[in-house]
């Protein structure tokens, strides 16, 4: 089974200042064959149910701010706020669908400095 | 608008079985997968299985084997989930998700509301 963890658990940032999150697997979710990431990137705002904001590692789900976004290949992977906003507090998840059984990082708590 | 709505609050006892339900809406119900995640109190997303219906396929995480089932009814575009032999530890908010295509191997690019599950004696 594949093993996804993220670091740190929580940060604070200050409003309009970049939040960084990385997430790494415990083997490549490459597909080589189509030079794929299989890595989604959710956000679950207090009380809300999760979100899909980032998939193929890198591609942004539509209608999410271009603030966020996601890097990286193989097992290092990096979701970026470029201008945190307050809207943004909330756990962010990773997520590996390279294989079964799927599974999430713990997740990185985002809160306003 | 598409949506997955799902069934209401259960409260059940240890050793009981549970089946929670989700219905999609808007959509083409089967050219996606369904996936069930469960969220314990103040816990992380942990993945409990997926079911694509026009495959035919489901696949469990190992620790739910032997008590999970999940099923899908195409005519009602309901998924199920049906998990046995209950214990406090399954005390969680279960949602179903939708995958972005059948196969099990997708992102989730919608959520039901979620159920939450309540296990006590």
């Amino acid at each position: 089974d594949i093993v996804m963890t993220q670091s740190p658990d929580s940060l604070a940032v200050s409003l309009g200042e970049r939040a960084t999150i990385n997430c790494k697997s415990s083997q490549s979710v490459l597909d080589t064959s189509n030079n794929k990431n299989y890595l989604a990137w959710y956000q679950q705002r207090p009380g809300q149910t999760p979100k899909l904001l980032i998939y193929w590692a890198s591609t942004r789900e539509s209608g999410v701010p271009d603030r966020f976004s996601g890097s990286g290949s193989g097992t290092d992977f990096t979701l970026t706020i470029s201008s945190l906003q307050s809207e943004d507090v909330a756990v962010y998840y990773c997520q590996q669908y390279y294989t079964t059984p799927l599974s999430f990082g713990g997740g990185t708590k985002v809160d306003i400095k | 608008q598409e949506q997955l709505v799902q069934s209401g609050a259960e409260v059940k006892k240890p050793g009981s079985s549970v089946k929670v339900s989700c219905k999609a809406s808007g959509g083409t119900f089967s050219r996606h997968s369904i996936g069930w995640v469960r969220q314990a109190p103040g816990q992380g997303l942990e993945w409990m299985g997926g079911i694509s219906p026009i495959l035919g396929k489901t696949n469990y995480a190992q620790k739910f084997q032997g008590r999970l089932t999940m099923t899908a009814d195409e005519t009602t575009t309901t998924a199920f989930m049906e998990l046995s032999s209950l214990r406090s530890e399954d005390t969680a908010r279960y949602y179903c998700a939708r995958g972005r295509k059948q196969w099990l191997e997708r992102e989730y690019d919608l959520w039901g509301q979620g159920t939450l599950i309540s296990v006590s004696s």
